[in-house]
Protein backbone atom coordinates (compact mmCIF):
# COMPACT_ATOMS: atom_id res chain seq x y z
CA UNK A 1 0.00 0.00 0.00
CA UNK A 2 1.24 3.35 -1.10
CA UNK A 3 1.74 5.59 2.04
CA UNK A 4 3.79 7.92 4.03
CA UNK A 5 4.04 6.62 7.56
CA UNK A 6 5.33 8.99 10.68
CA UNK A 7 6.65 8.29 13.84
CA UNK A 8 5.71 8.54 17.08
CA UNK A 9 2.37 9.31 16.29
CA UNK A 10 2.43 11.12 19.91
CA UNK A 11 5.04 12.37 22.09
CA UNK A 12 4.83 14.60 25.21
CA UNK A 13 8.49 15.49 26.12
CA UNK A 14 10.50 18.27 28.33
CA UNK A 15 12.13 21.81 27.08
CA UNK A 16 15.95 20.77 26.04
CA UNK A 17 15.33 17.12 25.25
CA UNK A 18 16.58 16.10 21.88
CA UNK A 19 14.20 14.51 19.71
CA UNK A 20 13.48 13.03 16.06
CA UNK A 21 10.28 12.50 14.70
CA UNK A 22 10.90 9.86 11.47
CA UNK A 23 8.95 9.61 8.20
CA UNK A 24 9.37 7.42 5.19
CA UNK A 25 7.65 6.93 2.04
CA UNK A 26 7.60 3.81 -0.38
CA UNK A 27 6.58 5.93 -3.41
CA UNK A 28 9.93 6.43 -5.24
CA UNK A 29 8.71 10.61 -4.57
CA UNK A 30 11.78 12.96 -5.13
CA UNK A 31 9.71 15.73 -2.86
CA UNK A 32 9.39 15.33 0.78
CA UNK A 33 8.63 18.45 3.12
CA UNK A 34 7.46 18.81 6.92
CA UNK A 35 4.62 21.00 8.01
CA UNK A 36 3.38 21.94 11.22
CA UNK A 37 -0.16 22.83 12.05
CA UNK A 38 -1.24 25.26 14.74
CA UNK A 39 -4.83 26.41 15.13
CA UNK A 40 -5.84 29.92 13.51
CA UNK A 41 -2.24 29.43 11.67
CA UNK A 42 -2.82 26.25 9.40
CA UNK A 43 0.18 24.18 7.71
CA UNK A 44 3.03 25.87 7.71
CA UNK A 45 6.30 24.93 5.91
CA UNK A 46 9.27 23.62 7.93
CA UNK A 47 11.86 22.25 5.04
CA UNK A 48 11.74 20.38 2.19
CA UNK A 49 13.72 18.48 0.37
CA UNK A 50 13.91 18.04 -3.57
CA UNK A 51 15.98 14.21 -3.19
CA UNK A 52 18.54 12.89 -1.87
CA UNK A 53 20.88 15.27 0.06
CA UNK A 54 18.80 18.23 -1.21
CA UNK A 55 17.17 20.30 1.51
CA UNK A 56 15.96 23.79 1.59
CA UNK A 57 14.26 25.95 4.53
CA UNK A 58 10.41 26.55 4.58
CA UNK A 59 8.78 29.23 6.38
CA UNK A 60 9.34 28.15 9.27
CA UNK A 61 13.04 26.63 10.02
CA UNK A 62 14.10 27.79 13.32
CA UNK A 63 14.83 25.17 15.44
CA UNK A 64 14.47 22.50 13.34
CA UNK A 65 17.09 20.47 11.26
CA UNK A 66 16.67 17.45 8.81
CA UNK A 67 18.17 15.29 6.86
CA UNK A 68 17.79 13.68 3.51
CA UNK A 69 20.88 10.60 3.27
CA UNK A 70 18.16 8.16 1.32
CA UNK A 71 15.26 9.00 -0.92
CA UNK A 72 12.43 7.29 1.27
CA UNK A 73 13.21 9.11 4.78
CA UNK A 74 13.11 12.33 5.80
CA UNK A 75 13.75 12.95 10.08
CA UNK A 76 12.64 16.35 12.01
CA UNK A 77 15.02 16.74 14.28
CA UNK A 78 14.46 18.83 17.10
CA UNK A 79 17.96 19.85 18.84
CA UNK A 80 16.84 21.38 21.39
CA UNK A 81 13.14 21.50 21.69
CA UNK A 82 11.10 24.71 23.31
CA UNK A 83 7.09 24.74 24.33
CA UNK A 84 6.55 27.00 21.24
CA UNK A 85 7.13 23.84 19.38
CA UNK A 86 4.23 21.77 20.67
CA UNK A 87 2.12 21.38 17.43
CA UNK A 88 0.59 19.03 15.26
CA UNK A 89 3.76 17.70 12.83
CA UNK A 90 2.77 16.39 9.00
CA UNK A 91 5.77 14.81 7.00
CA UNK A 92 4.49 15.01 2.81
CA UNK A 93 5.70 13.40 -0.16
CA UNK A 94 5.13 14.23 -3.65
CA UNK A 95 6.39 12.83 -7.26
CA UNK A 96 7.04 16.40 -8.39
CA UNK A 97 5.11 15.79 -11.46
CA UNK A 98 4.09 19.25 -12.49
CA UNK A 99 1.14 18.82 -13.99
CA UNK A 100 -0.51 17.31 -10.83
CA UNK A 101 2.35 17.52 -7.49
CA UNK A 102 0.18 15.90 -5.29
CA UNK A 103 1.65 16.11 -1.70
CA UNK A 104 0.57 12.92 0.21
CA UNK A 105 0.17 13.24 3.68
CA UNK A 106 1.38 11.29 6.65
CA UNK A 107 -0.71 10.70 9.83
CA UNK A 108 0.88 13.33 12.09
CA UNK A 109 2.96 13.78 14.85
CA UNK A 110 1.10 15.42 17.93
CA UNK A 111 3.89 16.70 20.05
CA UNK A 112 3.92 18.42 23.49
CA UNK A 113 6.71 20.12 24.68
CA UNK A 114 6.74 21.13 28.36
CA UNK B 1 5.35 37.90 2.02
CA UNK B 2 2.90 35.39 1.08
CA UNK B 3 -1.40 35.77 1.82
CA UNK B 4 -3.58 33.24 1.35
CA UNK B 5 -7.13 34.12 2.55
CA UNK B 6 -10.53 31.85 3.20
CA UNK B 7 -13.48 32.25 5.25
CA UNK B 8 -13.18 30.45 9.04
CA UNK B 9 -16.32 28.42 8.78
CA UNK B 10 -19.18 27.63 6.61
CA UNK B 11 -22.42 26.07 7.59
CA UNK B 12 -24.75 24.27 4.58
CA UNK B 13 -27.62 21.63 4.38
CA UNK B 14 -26.83 17.89 3.41
CA UNK B 15 -28.04 18.28 -0.32
CA UNK B 16 -27.29 21.70 -0.87
CA UNK B 17 -23.92 23.27 -2.71
CA UNK B 18 -21.55 24.96 -1.31
CA UNK B 19 -18.75 27.21 -3.00
CA UNK B 20 -15.60 27.97 -0.84
CA UNK B 21 -13.56 30.91 -1.81
CA UNK B 22 -9.45 31.20 -1.83
CA UNK B 23 -8.17 34.77 -2.42
CA UNK B 24 -4.58 35.25 -2.39
CA UNK B 25 -1.38 37.15 -2.93
CA UNK B 26 1.77 35.56 -3.98
CA UNK B 27 5.45 36.17 -5.42
CA UNK B 28 4.30 34.34 -8.42
CA UNK B 29 1.67 31.31 -9.14
CA UNK B 30 2.81 27.76 -10.40
CA UNK B 31 -0.35 26.32 -9.18
CA UNK B 32 -3.26 26.31 -6.46
CA UNK B 33 -4.44 23.40 -4.50
CA UNK B 34 -7.48 22.32 -2.45
CA UNK B 35 -6.87 19.39 0.55
CA UNK B 36 -9.91 18.07 2.42
CA UNK B 37 -9.03 17.53 6.00
CA UNK B 38 -11.32 15.68 8.71
CA UNK B 39 -10.94 16.00 12.29
CA UNK B 40 -7.51 14.23 13.62
CA UNK B 41 -6.44 13.19 10.02
CA UNK B 42 -4.25 14.01 7.68
CA UNK B 43 -4.95 16.32 4.36
CA UNK B 44 -6.00 14.68 1.60
CA UNK B 45 -5.72 16.45 -2.25
CA UNK B 46 -8.89 17.28 -3.57
CA UNK B 47 -8.33 19.45 -7.10
CA UNK B 48 -4.93 21.20 -9.16
CA UNK B 49 -5.41 24.06 -11.04
CA UNK B 50 -2.63 26.21 -12.68
CA UNK B 51 -4.79 27.40 -15.40
CA UNK B 52 -7.48 29.86 -15.61
CA UNK B 53 -11.39 28.04 -15.53
CA UNK B 54 -13.09 25.43 -13.79
CA UNK B 55 -11.67 21.86 -13.14
CA UNK B 56 -14.35 19.45 -12.39
CA UNK B 57 -14.05 15.98 -10.54
CA UNK B 58 -17.58 14.50 -9.45
CA UNK B 59 -19.63 16.37 -7.01
CA UNK B 60 -16.52 18.71 -6.34
CA UNK B 61 -15.40 21.40 -8.76
CA UNK B 62 -12.42 23.90 -8.79
CA UNK B 63 -11.94 27.57 -10.40
CA UNK B 64 -9.45 29.79 -10.69
CA UNK B 65 -9.04 33.10 -11.94
CA UNK B 66 -5.02 33.94 -12.01
CA UNK B 67 -5.75 37.96 -12.77
CA UNK B 68 -7.85 38.05 -9.51
CA UNK B 69 -5.49 35.77 -7.37
CA UNK B 70 -8.76 34.09 -6.59
CA UNK B 71 -10.20 30.25 -6.62
CA UNK B 72 -13.02 28.53 -5.43
CA UNK B 73 -14.13 24.84 -4.73
CA UNK B 74 -17.05 23.39 -5.17
CA UNK B 75 -19.38 21.10 -3.50
CA UNK B 76 -22.62 19.75 -5.00
CA UNK B 77 -25.11 17.22 -3.15
CA UNK B 78 -23.32 17.67 0.19
CA UNK B 79 -23.39 14.84 2.23
CA UNK B 80 -22.84 14.50 5.68
CA UNK B 81 -19.56 13.35 5.42
CA UNK B 82 -18.13 16.22 3.56
CA UNK B 83 -18.39 18.03 6.60
CA UNK B 84 -14.09 19.04 7.55
CA UNK B 85 -11.79 21.58 6.46
CA UNK B 86 -10.59 22.72 3.29
CA UNK B 87 -7.65 23.91 2.71
CA UNK B 88 -6.69 26.32 0.05
CA UNK B 89 -2.62 25.90 -1.07
CA UNK B 90 -0.91 28.27 -3.42
CA UNK B 91 2.64 27.07 -5.15
CA UNK B 92 4.50 30.10 -6.32
CA UNK B 93 6.50 30.71 -9.48
CA UNK B 94 9.60 29.08 -7.61
CA UNK B 95 8.40 25.32 -7.84
CA UNK B 96 9.33 24.05 -4.37
CA UNK B 97 7.47 25.79 -1.60
CA UNK B 98 4.00 25.33 -0.84
CA UNK B 99 1.57 28.44 1.64
CA UNK B 100 -1.47 27.10 2.79
CA UNK B 101 -4.30 29.19 4.13
CA UNK B 102 -5.84 28.93 6.99
CA UNK B 103 -8.46 26.70 6.17
CA UNK B 104 -12.45 26.46 5.90
CA UNK B 105 -14.44 24.57 8.65
CA UNK B 106 -17.65 23.47 6.69
CA UNK B 107 -20.39 21.86 8.65
CA UNK B 108 -22.78 19.93 6.90
CA UNK B 109 -26.42 19.74 8.66
CA UNK B 110 -29.11 17.65 8.15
Amino acid sequence: EAQVTQNPRYLITVTGKKLTVTCSQNMNHEYMSWYRQDPGLGLRQIYYSMNVEVTDKGDVPEGYKVSRKEKRNFPLILESPSPNQTSLYFCASSLRDYDTDTQYFGPGTRLTVL
Amino acid sequence: GQNIDQPTEMTATEGAIVQINCTYQTSGFNGLFWYQQHAGEAPTFLSYNVLDGLEEKGRFSSFLSRSKGYSYLLLKELQMKDSASYLCAVRPDTGNQFYFGTGTSLTVIP
